[in-house]
């Protein structure tokens, strides 16, 4: 079965600063996904960035990329320039790529970021 | 285009009550997912359903939870005894075909069992 970690419960970081969230996994697949979702307060999760295992670019949405090292298992998470808005509970998660048919997403227990003015 | 609809939002229960929730997914989403969040945790996949059938529901309780998806559209997520333990946040997402496609989630139903 997969695992993800993450292993930092709580980050703070200045507006304006850049901040660096941590996750690992277990898996003996080669092919499979990777994710960030974002859960503000208000509770309406959504997904910031996704990677693709097969592609070794790391993969970068505006302000937010990705540090993925395949044989380290380690996917972290850059937010660059923070903003106010950026305040929220952080969600690693795997899925096993598709073969025929669904699969479902593997959560972290999540790294709860306030980003102070 | 209207996210996933979720309701009620909150609900407080008290031990072997039951309870349901419903979800209206976004329109034209083939895939419709429930997701248990037990606070301080990640959510967990319960059950998926593409369109009206079940794709996975291995991490369904099924002596105490039920779900159906009539139609291919609404679902209803129901636990009945609830327990202590079912405490959570009961988040819906669909997706536009498949597990492939990115998931897009409701605001959840807080569950509360006294």
């Amino acid at each position: 079965a997969q695992t993800v970690t993450q292993s930092q419960p709580e980050m703070s970081v200045q507006e304006a600063e850049t901040v660096t969230l941590s996750c690992t996994y277990d898996t003996s697949e080669n092919n499979y996904y990777l994710f960030w979702y974002k859960q503000p307060p208000s509770r309406q999760m959504i997904l910031v960035i996704r990677q693709e295992a097969y592609k070794q670019q790391n993969a970068t949405e505006n302000r937010f990329s990705v540090n993925f090292q395949k044989a380290a298992k380690s996917f972290s998470l850059k937010i660059s320039d923070s903003q106010l808005g950026d305040t929220a509970m952080y969600f690693c998660a795997f899925m096993r790529y598709p073969q025929g048919g669904s699969e479902k997403l593997v959560f972290g227990k999540g790294t709860k970021l306030t980003v102070n003015p | 285009e209207a996210g996933v609809a979720q309701s009620p939002r909150y609900k407080i229960i008290e031990k072997r009550q039951s309870v349901a929730f419903w979800c209206n997914p976004i329109s034209g989403h083939a895939t419709l997912y429930w997701y248990q969040q037990i606070l301080g945790q990640g959510p967990k996949l319960l059950i998926q359903f593409q369109n009206n059938g079940v794709v996975d529901d291995s991490q369904l309780p099924k002596d105490r939870f039920s779900a159906e998806r009539l139609k291919g559209v609404d679902s209803t997520l129901k636990i009945q005894p609830a327990k202590l333990e079912d405490s959570a946040v009961y988040l819906c997402a669909s997706s536009f075909l498949s597990s492939r496609d990115e998931q897009y989630f409701g605001p959840g139903t807080r569950l509360t069992v006294t």
